[in-house]
């Protein structure tokens, strides 16, 4: 998992309620990425970006937000909108850039349960 | 649109055995693949990957993958199987020139078990 760090490693939440995803890198990455996983659906990007203060909404943004105040920190919000968010979440961060060989890094996951 | 398929949900295979864990990949032009493993409520651990050159690539824990252009694949192999590989394993590809994020998309996985 190098150094990527996700916190907490299990989060419960109750329905109607925000919750904040902590990942945070010292890699020196410019890049980081959010993804969602679910069992016999692989890995879908929730957002990415590319450099401070900025980022991109992936496949499945909806119910999510994301901020990208510092080059080490990407947390993610998931909000009372997310219908489903029951589901294991990964942190990955990469070189970045114009890099199309760039390879992505993962942190050890959150697992949140609504309940 | 890219797309990765990865035919098995699960491959079985005694140790010492080799094993084949497929992948088949759609992309427009010529692709980076790359393989990840995953253990029970951990991460992805990244293995290997194809960028350009040799079509057998050697990755990490004496895993191998080769790239076979016109089968538009990327089977990942291991001469012979421990039971410490039982794991989830990803496929993924990007297309090259896809613009300013290095997007992967990701295959659903397949479950490796190595038995004694």
């Amino acid at each position: 998992d190098g150094g990527i760090t996700q916190s907490p490693k299990y989060l419960f939440r109750k329905e109607g309620q925000n919750v904040t995803l902590s990942c945070e890198q010292n890699l020196n990455h410019d890049a980081m990425y959010w993804y969602r996983q679910d069992p016999g659906q692989g890995l879908r990007l929730i957002y990415y970006s590319q450099i401070v203060n900025d980022f991109q909404k992936g496949d499945i943004a909806e119910g999510y937000s994301v901020s990208r105040e510092k080059k080490e920190s990407f947390p993610l919000t998931v909000t009372s909108a997310q219908k489903n968010p029951t589901a294991f979440y990964l942190c990955a961060s990469s070189i970045g850039g114009l890099w199309d060989t760039d390879t992505q890094y993962f942190g050890p996951g959150t697992r949140l349960t609504v309940l | 649109a890219q797309s990765v398929a990865q035919p098995e949900d699960q491959v079985n295979v005694a140790e010492g055995n080799p094993l084949t864990v497929k992948c088949t990949y759609s992309v427009s032009g010529n692709p980076y693949l790359f393989w990840y493993v995953q253990y029970p409520n951990r991460g992805l651990q990244f293995l290997l990957k194809y960028i350009t050159g040799d079509n057998l690539v050697k990755g990490s824990y004496g895993f191998e993958a080769e790239f076979n252009k016109s089968q538009t694949s990327f089977h990942l192999k291991k001469p012979s199987a421990l039971v410490s590989d039982s794991a989830l394993y990803f496929c993924a590809v990007r297309g090259r020139n896809t613009g300013t994020a290095s997007k992967l998309t990701f295959g659903t996985g397949t479950r490796l078990q190595v038995t004694l």
